[in-house]
């Protein structure tokens, strides 16, 4: 089974700053890795895939990275839309999808 | 506009049963895997169930296998989840998800609560 962890857990920031938010997989997943965003009563949100690739529609300031294992979702300037929650999602096999612990973005 | 959407959820006594479903539009469905996840009252995703296009492939995670069946009929563009000897800790908001080729699970249902509970 494929286990991924992401820190932090949670993460206080304002308005403007440049957050990070990493995620790591078991073992390696080449790609094969989702970002999605979900904010209280929603369904979540896909923001980028295969890594680095944005889902139409979604702000330029998401930047995804990584590869292997360990991956990160930067937020160059954070809007106050960008509240919510984060999660990482491994589908490198269609045997099984894992998903991270999330990560709970606040304002300061 | 691809649009999932999702039923059946509802309060069961545990050890009961009840049979989830989605709808899907707006994308060509018998071409497409699909998927269950359920996300339990202030927790994180979980992954539940994945099924291929003609549902001959089917894949669980570990904590439903035995309890839970996915199928999904194309002629009516509809997916289910048939969830047996239901426990508290099945309590949650389930969604289906559509699973593209590049992207995983791209598009998703609004949910469907199934609270467990005697």
């Amino acid at each position: 089974d494929i286990q991924m962890t992401q820190s932090p857990p949670t993460l206080s920031a304002s308005v403007g700053d440049r957050v990070v938010i990493t995620c790591r997989a078991s073992q390696s997943i080449n790609n094969w890795l989702a970002w999605y965003q979900q904010k209280p009563g929603k369904a979540p949100k896909l923001l980028i895939y295969k890594a680095s690739t944005l889902q139409g529609g979604v702000p330029s300031r998401f930047i995804g990275s990584g590869s292997g294992t360990e991956f990160t979702l930067t937020i160059s300037s954070l809007q106050p839309d960008d509240f919510a929650s984060y999660y990482c999602q491994q589908y490198s096999t269609w045997r099984e999808f894992t998903f991270g612990p999330g990560t709970q973005v606040d304002i300061k | 506009e691809v649009q999932l959407v999702e039923s059946g959820g509802g309060l069961v006594q545990p050890g009961e049963s009840l049979r989830l479903s989605c709808v899907a539009s707006g994308f060509t469905f018998s071409r497409s895997w699909m998927s269950w996840v359920r996300q339990a009252p202030g927790k994180g995703l979980e992954w539940l169930s994945n099924i291929n296009e003609d549902g001959s492939e089917k894949y669980y995670v570990d904590s439903v296998k035995g309890r839970f069946t996915i199928s999904r009929d194309n002629a009516d563009n509809s997916l289910y989840l048939q969830m047996n000897s239901l426990g508290d800790e099945d309590t949650a908001v389930y969604y289906c998800a559509r699973v593209s080729p590049a992207a995983g699970p791209d598009y998703w249902g609004q949910g469907t609560l199934v609270i467990v509970s005697s």
